[in-house]
Parts: structure tokens; C-alpha cells; sequence
């Protein structure tokens, strides 16, 4: 199993530009997750999904968009890229939304807006 | 609303030495905790989780945590250090107040320099 997979692993956008974020996971699980790691900062969440044509806000949703219309995938959107979007993209997956399930995550996507 | 806090930014151990990686946490309910690890340009490794039961908890590498439900703490410890353990360390929790399938609320991070 690849596990859960990233790309691009870095870009850089102009302010405007718009771009996805693209996150696939082989482990048939129905939960996922975007979330943004800024220096010296934890993960925020920004988007979630529990299942394919399902998708909810986290905790920081502002400037993005999110689909998931298969079980493997979920991207996420930036439709206007603004320097405060510069940031570590991370996406993680689990198979259940009980608390006390791991979530896994992918190796990131570097992100900075200019 | 859940918290975490990780009061030290950086810890600074020699090689051989037992190491302590802080973490208290703030949740409505009863907390679900975790320990995730960050090498340099790669995602977040999960380490080891408290649900329930036994206080002590084992992970991979080596790693234990220890849950103290009346201080709230969920401290990483390992009683040997090695400097392939240097990277960025995460404490996380989720409770279920929120009802949901949300995510995991994290710590700032503690960076684990291991000294030779």
C-alpha cells in the first residue's frame, strides 16, 4: 500500500492564480481530511469528508473548496491564491470518525504564494 | 473547544540520556490523545494514541506516554535517546463534544534535538 499520496510535493503560484491540491489514499478508507501547517504553528483543519458526495468545513475553510466524488481521492481547491495561503498542505485519511481512530497522513505539499 | 499546549519549543537532549516531550491538553470530555513525529520535509508519522485503560502507553521507536488525567498531561518519553530520534514532535487530541467527524487539534510542536 502506497498509503495516502500528495501532489505536487512544491509549487509556487502567483497572487490570483488558482490551483488543486491533489490527495489519493489506497486504504479504502471513507474519512479525509485537509489541514495547513504554518511555521511555528500546529495542523488546522481546513476541510473534511466522511465519505464520498460528503464534505464539511474545519476549522480554517476560507479560500478553499473541496470535492470527493470517489472513495480514493480528495482535492482541494484554491480558486484565488493570496500570500497568506503559503503554507504546508497536509492530507490525512482514517477509516472511522470515532476519536479514537489514527489518522494517517501524506507527505505534504509545499505551497508558497508570491 | 479542545486545546493543546506544548510548553517547550525546543528540548535538548544528549545521546543515551532519557527524554521528556511535553504536552497538556484542555477537553470537554474524555480526551483521545495523540503523539505524532515530523522528520524534515516528510508528513506527520503517528507514534503511539491514548483511548482508554492502562496510563502507560507504547508506541514505535521505543516511545511511551504516560497520561495523567488529573494534571491533563500526555508527556512523550523514551528512556534512551537516540540522534535519529531529532525531528518535530506533535501532540494532538480529539474528544467528542463537537459530535462530528472533525479533525485533530494540534500542539505547536516541540522540536528534539539529540546531541551526540
Amino acid at each position: 500500500n502506497a498509503g495516502v499520496t500528495q501532489t505536487p510535493k512544491f509549487r509556487i503560484l502567483k497572487i490570483g492564480q488558482s490551483m488543486t491540491l491533489q490527495c489519493t489514499q489506497d486504504m479504502n478508507h471513507n474519512y479525509m481530511y485537509w489541514y495547513r501547517q504554518d511555521p511555528g504553528m500546529g495542523l488546522k483543519l481546513i476541510y473534511y469528508s466522511v465519505g464520498a458526495g460528503i464534505t464539511d468545513k474545519g476549522e480554517v475553510p476560507n479560500g478553499y473548496n473541496v470535492s470527493r466524488s470517489t472513495t480514493e481521492d480528495f482535492p482541494l481547491r484554491l480558486e484565488l491564491a493570496a500570500p497568506s495561503q503559503t503554507s504546508v498542505y497536509f492530507c490525512a485519511s482514517s477509516y472511522s470518525g470515532l476519536p479514537g481512530v489514527t489518522q494517517y497522513f501524506g507527505p505534504g505539499t509545499r505551497l508558497l504564494v508570491l | 473547544a479542545q486545546s493543546v499546549a506544548q510548553p517547550e519549543d525546543q528540548v535538548n537532549v544528549a545521546e543515551g540520556n532519557p527524554l521528556t516531550v511535553k504536552c497538556t491538553y484542555s477537553v470537554s470530555g474524555n480526551p483521545y490523545l495523540f503523539w505524532y513525529v515530523q522528520y524534515p520535509n516528510r508528513g506527520l508519522q503517528f507514534l503511539l494514541k491514548y483511548i482508554t485503560g492502562d496510563n502507560l502507553v507504547k508506541g514505535s521507536y521505543g516511545f511511551e506516554a504516560e497520561f495523567n488525567k488529573s494534571q491533563t498531561s500526555f508527556h512523550l518519553k523514551k528512556p534512551s535517546a537516540l540522534v535519529s530520534d531529532s525531528a518535530l514532535y506533535f501532540c494532538a487530541v480529539r474528544d467528542m463534544s463537537g459530535g462530528g467527524a472533525d479533525g485533530l487539534t494540534f500542539g505547536k510542536g516541540t522540536h528534539l534535538i539529540i546531541q551526540p
